[in-house]
């Protein structure tokens, strides 16, 4: 089995601050995705990170992959209430194997 | 275009009793997945098709659970004699290939209570 934790599990934060979500792992994945979940639908694809150390930007989002490929952060700036959601990683080894998910509240 | 769709969206069943959940994927898609999430948690890997065949079944939790895929579409995933374990939503995806970094697409899920 090729686990994957993320930490922190749940953040709460008040709007406009930054944060940073983390997904380890001792196995080496191809490559590795990051999805958003909102209550009551499936997850939805960010991004995917395929070389070791690469840096992704999307908007306030910024993903990035570690050297080794074993491990990816995820970090919001100025973080808004539309970022509320629950954020899962995903390591890509000839099938997807999920990280434990972190569950963010952003207040207004 | 239409996503993936899943029904049906909640079930509510009694102990004992049989369940059939269904995945209608994109259209196209050739790799399909079933997944089970329990309350705000991350993604429990169930079985993924190929086509019409599975080669990986190894999430299945127990003999209780089976799935098949017909056509190259439609999957059903069904779960006899249901415990109260069992509770949980389960998520269906699917994807263009089943190797190499494709996107999954999922569908809503279906909420399945076991009383």
């Amino acid at each position: 089995t090729q686990l994957l934790e993320q930490s922190p599990q749940f953040l709460s934060i008040q709007e406009g601050e930054n944060l940073t979500v983390y997904c380890n792992s001792s196995s080496v994945f191809s490559s590795l995705q990051w999805y958003r979940q909102e209550p009551g639908e499936g997850p939805v694809l960010l991004v995917t990170v395929v070389t070791g150390g690469e840096v992704k930007k999307l908007k306030r989002l910024t993903f990035q992959f570690g050297d080794a490929r074993k491990d990816s952060s995820l970090h919001i700036t100025a973080a808004q209430p539309g970022d509320t959601g629950l954020y899962l990683c995903a390591g890509v080894n000839h099938q997807f194997y999920f990280g434990t998910g972190t569950s963010l509240t952003v207040i207004p | 275009g239409a996503g993936v769709s899943q029904s049906p969206s909640n079930k509510v069943t009694e102990k004992g009793k049989d369940v059939e959940l269904r995945c209608d994927p994109i259209s196209g898609h050739t790799a399909l997945y079933w997944y089970r999430q329990s309350l705000g948690q991350g993604l429990e890997f169930l079985i993924y098709f190929q086509g019409n065949s599975a080669p990986d079944k190894s999430g299945l939790p127990s003999d209780r659970f089976s799935a098949e895929r017909t056509g190259g579409s439609v999957s059903t995933l069904t779960i006899q004699r249901t415990q109260q374990e069992d509770s949980a939503v389960y998520l269906c995806a699917s994807s263009f290939s089943g190797q190499g970094h494709y996107e999954q697409y999922f569908g809503p899920g279906t909420r399945l209570t076991v009383t």
